[in-house]
């Protein structure tokens, strides 16, 4: 089975552009998060979805951070317009609910702003 | 809300020799899971083992155990005869039982192995 597919692996743009991260979740599992990885402040929450619900946003930084889920198989995650601090690694991950609690985690996409 | 500690930002190690990484959590539930991650240089996240808290037998995989003291609310992960390609940043995590909430992470252990 494919795993979490995230895109694109790597971003650079600059400050004041728009950046869309696309998340593909495995096949069944009805539950997607999306986190921010700094040095500074490690792995944080930003927003989940149950049954493509979004149910908690509070991790999201500022206005500027959105996040949609239109139906089981895709996600964003839209900075508009992106900063400097933005700069960080975004993970996807889903899990199906009651099997375990693993999370299964995409391979992250690397956004830089200059 | 839970959180996760990790006190100890980087370990090392001799290849073949045996490591104990730390964790502790803070919470208030009685049922939940506990985590241990990987994250090497490729940064893909990499499940390396999972406890159920209703569980008092330790988890085991192959080379990895941990050791789960749900009093005194301690996670640790003891890896056995440390390979080189067990460098990297471990992570150890929490989740709700009810798991709608995701994982709650701690800052992370850098583990380095010494030829």
């Amino acid at each position: 089975d494919a795993g979490v597919i995230q895109s694109p692996r790597h971003e650079v743009t600059e400050m004041g552009q728009e950046v869309t991260l696309r998340c593909k979740p495995i096949s069944g599992h009805n539950s997607l998060f999306w986190y921010r990885q700094t040095m500074m402040r490690g792995l944080e929450l930003l927003i989940y979805f149950n049954n493509n619900v979004p149910i908690d946003d509070s991790g999201m930084p500022e206005d500027r951070f959105s996040a949609k889920m239109p139906n089981a198989s895709f996600s964003t995650l839209k900075i508009q317009p992106s900063e400097p601090r933005d700069s960080a690694v975004y993970f996807c991950a889903s899990s199906r609910r009651g099997r375990g609690g693993e999370l299964f985690f995409g391979e992250g996409s690397r956004l830089t702003v200059l | 809300a839970q959180t996760v500690t990790q006190s100890q930002p980087e370990m090392s190690v001799q290849e073949a020799e045996t490591v104990t990484l730390s964790c502790t959590y803070d919470t208030s539930e009685s049922d939940y899971y506990l985590f241990w991650y990987k994250q090497p240089p490729s940064r893909q996240m990499i499940l390396v083992i999972r406890q159920e808290a209703y569980k008092q037998q330790n988890a085991t995989e192959n080379r990895f155990s941990v050791n789960f003291q749900k009093a005194a609310k301690s996670f640790s992960l003891k890896i056995s005869d440390s390979q080189l390609g067990d460098a990297a940043m471990y992570f150890c995590a929490y989740r709700s039982e009810g798991g709608a909430d995701g994982l709650t992470f701690g800052k992370g252990t850098h583990l380095i192995i010494q030829p």
